[in-house]
């Protein structure tokens, strides 16, 4: 079952402006992770939050974490072209067992020269 | 990518025909995943593996069997494929389960 959800499913921006992409969950969660895919690659580790965490910085990376509203955010700042990918967050299935993850059907980014 | 291939990367196969994918891995993770990626469905999980010989089902299972014999290697079988099964294939480890897996290159399968 979905558990995450990205917002927006598409967004096309020019290099060096900043990209926010949201993802929304339905259970409680221990955790929440950002994955990058580049295309026709596997997906990459970004960053995980963990949920007594508001706020994690990786790089130009900056991931929020609401709890109450049951919403991340990803922020790039300072966009570049390498940027251009498909991004998913990942939430714990607590309904399954032994540590498995649920994906979002991701957020394409298009980052123009 | 850390440590982990999969074979074959690219298949072409027919319907009914037995399809055997290879995940390898030299990182000694405990966990090992199979998923599926389609257009509109994301990525789907079809078995994980918490160790040698213990594997459990995903969501999207029907029609998949897998074997891990060695911490190494993770096997998923069609036995029968269908052309619904054509998608692409990729293997994740994580030594941890549910903080971070590490993906392989994918298989891009193919049933006619």
């Amino acid at each position: 079952s979905q558990q995450g959800e990205e917002d927006p499913q598409a967004l096309s921006i020019q290099e060096g402006e900043n990209a926010t992409m949201n993802c929304s969950y339905k259970t409680s969660i221990n955790n929440l992770q950002w994955y990058r895919q580049n295309s026709g690659r596997g997906l990459v580790h970004l960053i995980l939050i963990r949920s007594n965490e508001r706020e994690k910085h990786s790089g130009r990376l900056r991931v929020t974490l609401d709890t109450s509203k049951k919403s991340s955010s990803l922020l790039i700042t300072a966009s570049r072209a390498a940027d251009t990918a498909s991004y998913f967050c990942a939430t714990p299935n607590y309904g399954g067992s032994q540590g498995n993850l649920i994906f979002g059907k991701g957020t394409k980014l298009s980052v123009k020269p | 990518d850390a440590g982990i291939t999969q074979s074959p990367r690219h298949k072409v196969t027919e319907t009914g025909t037995p399809v055997t994918l290879r995940c390898h891995q030299t990182e000694n993770h405990r966990y090992m995943y199979w998923y599926r990626q389609d257009p509109g469905h994301g990525l789907r999980l079809i078995h994980y593996s918490y160790g040698v010989k213990d594997t459990d089902k995903g969501e999207v299972s029907d029609g998949y069997s897998v074997s891990r014999s060695k911490t190494e290697d993770f096997l998923l079988t069609l036995e029968s494929a269908t052309s619904s099964q054509t998608s692409v294939y990729f293997c994740a480890i994580s030594e941890s389960g549910g903080f971070g897996q590490f993906f392989g290159p994918g298989t891009r399968l193919t049933v006619l």
